[in-house]
């Protein structure tokens, strides 16, 4: 079945520091995929997506290219901020656009000051 | 954004009681979904619907239920709580592949 991998974390740096979370997917078919994030005690929001192979995804600064060769979705920033400490997690979702994600299992970054 | 809601935020309650977390969502989603986040974040999909009437179990077993009588209401029920039913418990609903997540319960049972 359909699967994401994600970095562990906690991952913990400066900031401005440049951030990459890794993520891979094991998927039948051309999956959409995406990153949410997820504040202290808050639900999840949408932080960017990609539908089709070699679309680039951004949003607030993070970047993630839709790698099919690879079947990778990494997550980049090149200045992290203190706002930007949060849980980070990977989603993929099956070719028929099914809105039943699957998730990776989250890395959690800190960003000091 | 976001236009999804849970009640209670916290909810602390000894083993045996039955409990409903509620969630309501005025975007008038079809598609609402129940996730249960463990301490290691890590999500599971435990319930899911498609509409009014509609109701699936998720990936994840789960000794919940839940219903759809109304398209903005997707209540969770625990007949009898236990400590293994300790968790934190997110509903979402969608429009397209966008999920829109409430702020959770966080629900301990004692």
């Amino acid at each position: 079945g359909n699967s994401v991998t994600q970095m562990e974390g906690p991952v913990t740096l400066s900031e401005e520091a440049f951030l990459t979370i890794n993520c891979t997917y094991t998927a039948t078919g051309y999956p959409s995929l995406f990153w949410y994030v997820q504040y202290p005690g808050e639900g999840l929001q949408l932080l960017l997506k990609a539908t089709k192979a070699d679309d680039k995804g951004s949003n607030k600064g993070f970047e993630a290219t839709y790698r099919k060769e690879t079947t990778s979705f990494h997550l980049e920033k090149g200045s992290v901020q203190v706002s930007d400490s949060a849980v980070y997690f990977c989603a993929l979702s099956d070719q028929g656009g099914s809105e039943k994600l699957v998730f990776g299992k989250g890395t959690k970054l800190t960003v000091n000051p | 954004e976001a236009d999804i809601y849970q009640t209670p935020r916290y909810l602390v309650i000894g083993t045996g009681k039955k409990i409903t977390l509620e969630c309501s969502q005025t975007m008038g989603h079809d598609k609402m979904y129940w996730y249960q986040q463990d301490p290691g974040m890590e999500l599971h999909l435990i319930h899911y619907s498609y509409g009014v009437n509609s109701t699936e179990k998720g990936d994840l077993s789960s000794e919940s239920t839940v219903s759809r009588i109304r398209t903005e209401h997707f209540p969770l029920t625990l007949e009898s709580a236990r400590p293994s039913h300790t968790s934190q418990y997110l509903c979402a609903s969608s429009e397209g592949v966008k999920l829109f997540f409430g702020s959770g319960t966080q629900l301990s049972v004692l």
